[in-house]
């Protein structure tokens, strides 16, 4: 099984910063795809396929990466993009989540 | 518009079984999987398998192999999800998703397992 880890676990980022969100894989993966999930909510496609954006993801947002590293970055933090983000890989069965990241603003 | 609508929380004693559903909407049913994941606060998001709509096919995450039961039926557009011998382990959200892409989800069933 490939264990994603996230990282950080949780931070705070004020409006305007840059946020970048990590994922590092245990083995390598084709691709990696991103989750956002607010409080009491289910988790909502982000990003995909590693760079494309969901329908209606603020292009504030980008993806990268490869092999088994791979990061989401916010260009530039607002208050709505507070939530717990969590990656995902299906390169391989069975499928693993990364345990989030909480990002919280300032 | 397509969408994944769940079944109303559980609350199960230790050892007992419970059955959710995952009814689809707003799209052909049979030309996706369905995948459950298991959301607890401890453990994070997992998967527990997926089920071939079309044909009623199965595969688990080795983790879930006899206590999740996927089944499906394709007169209702409907996925379900046994769990089985529950213990305060099993206590979690459970959600549906729409596979390849997760792009939909259900709102998640939250099972509490309790005497």
């Amino acid at each position: 099984e490939i264990v994603l880890t996230q990282s950080p676990t949780t931070m705070a980022a004020s409006p305007g910063e840059k946020v970048t969100i990590t994922c590092r894989a245990s083995s390598s993966v084709s691709y990696m795809h991103w989750f956002q999930q607010k409080s009491g909510t289910s988790p909502k496609p982000w990003i995909y396929d590693t760079s494309k954006l969901a329908s209606g993801v603020p292009d504030r947002f980008s993806g990268s990466g490869s092999g088994t590293s791979y990061s989401l970055t916010i260009s530039s933090m607002e208050a709505e993009d507070a939530a717990t983000y969590y990656c995902l890989q299906r390169s391989s069965y069975p499928f693993t989540f990364g345990s989030g990241t909480k990002l919280e603003i300032k | 518009q397509v969408q994944l609508q769940q079944s109303g929380a559980e609350l199960a004693k230790p050892g007992s079984s419970v059955k959710i559903s995952c009814k689809a909407s707003g799209y052909t049913f049979t030309s996706y999987y369905i995948s459950w994941i298991k959301q607890t606060t401890g453990q994070g998001l997992e998967y527990i398998g997926y089920i071939n709509t079309g044909s009623g096919g199965t595969n688990y995450n080795e983790k879930f192999k006899g206590k999740a039961t996927l089944t499906v039926d394709k007169s209702s557009s409907t996925a379900f999800m046994q769990l089985s011998s529950l213990t305060p382990d099993d206590s979690a959200v459970y959600y549906c998703a729409r596979r390849p892409y997760f792009d939909y989800w259900g709102q998640g069933v939250m099972v509490t397992v309790s005497s």
